[in-house]
């Protein structure tokens, strides 16, 4: 089946640094690719949907000039936490819609845990 | 996209059925029902997806009442490893984002 893969896992930074993150689709093309973030013991929050080639799309409260998206190509998305502080500490997960098939599923990466010291 | 209630626990011994139920009573026509879980510190697994007929893939079984306003996913035969987080999330085919309610926190049991 389609493999999204998401890297780092796991990143520790200091406040004030950037972090980036990326979000390839192995064996399939992704026009969109979307970003989650998820704090402890709470569901997936949509941030943003990546469009490649094109600006990505942010959801109400989700500040553009601090989570910056990059999709400039159809297997890979970045997500960049620009001045990141301990607020953004969180479970970042992207996922990825397989164009080529007709029942429209979403895959997911395995998530990169954020801890801003 | 309609909004769906789950409960928020539910256990479950191993080895026996699991049945996780999902209301969606504002459901339309064109939504179906997806069903992902996240294990704990992983992205969402996709499990399966219907519209009106129940549906059967490696994974589980999904039942959708004749009104299409519930459903049930059944897990066969729990194992430890089922342990994990149930959404149920309903939406348009041609929508492409899902967008994540509390979901059921399922606990298989030995």
């Amino acid at each position: 089946g389609a493999v999204v893969s998401q890297h780092p896992s796991r990143v520790i930074c200091k406040s004030g640094t950037s972090v980036k993150i990326e979000c390839r689709s192995l064996d399939f093309q992704a026009t969109t690719m979307f970003w989650y973030r998820q704090f402890p013991k709470q569901s997936l929050m949509l941030m943003a949907t990546s469009n490649e080639g094109s600006k990505a799309t942010y959801e109400q409260g989700v500040e553009k000039d601090k989570f910056l998206i990059n999709h400039a190509s159809l297997t890979l998305s970045t997500l960049t936490v620009t001045s990141a502080h301990p607020e953004d500490s969180s479970f970042y997960i992207c996922s990825a819609r397989d164009g080529r098939t007709t029942n429209e599923k979403l895959f997911f990466g395995s998530g990169t845990q954020l801890s801003v010291l | 996209d309609a909004k769906t209630t789950q409960p928020p626990s539910m256990d479950c011994a191993e080895g026996r059925a699991a049945n996780l139920p999902c209301n969606h009573s504002t459901i339309s026509g064109n939504e179906y029902v997806y069903w992902y879980r996240q294990i704990h510190s992983q992205g969402p697994q996709y499990i399966i997806h219907g519209l009106k007929n129940n549906e059967t893939n490696e994974m589980a079984s999904l039942i959708i009442t004749e009104d299409r306003k519930s459903s049930t996913l059944i897990l066969p035969h729990a194992t430890l490893r089922d342990t994990a987080v149930y959404y149920c999330i309903v939406r348009p085919l041609t929508r492409n984002k899902l967008v994540f309610g509390a979901g059921t926190i399922l606990r298989v049991k030995s």
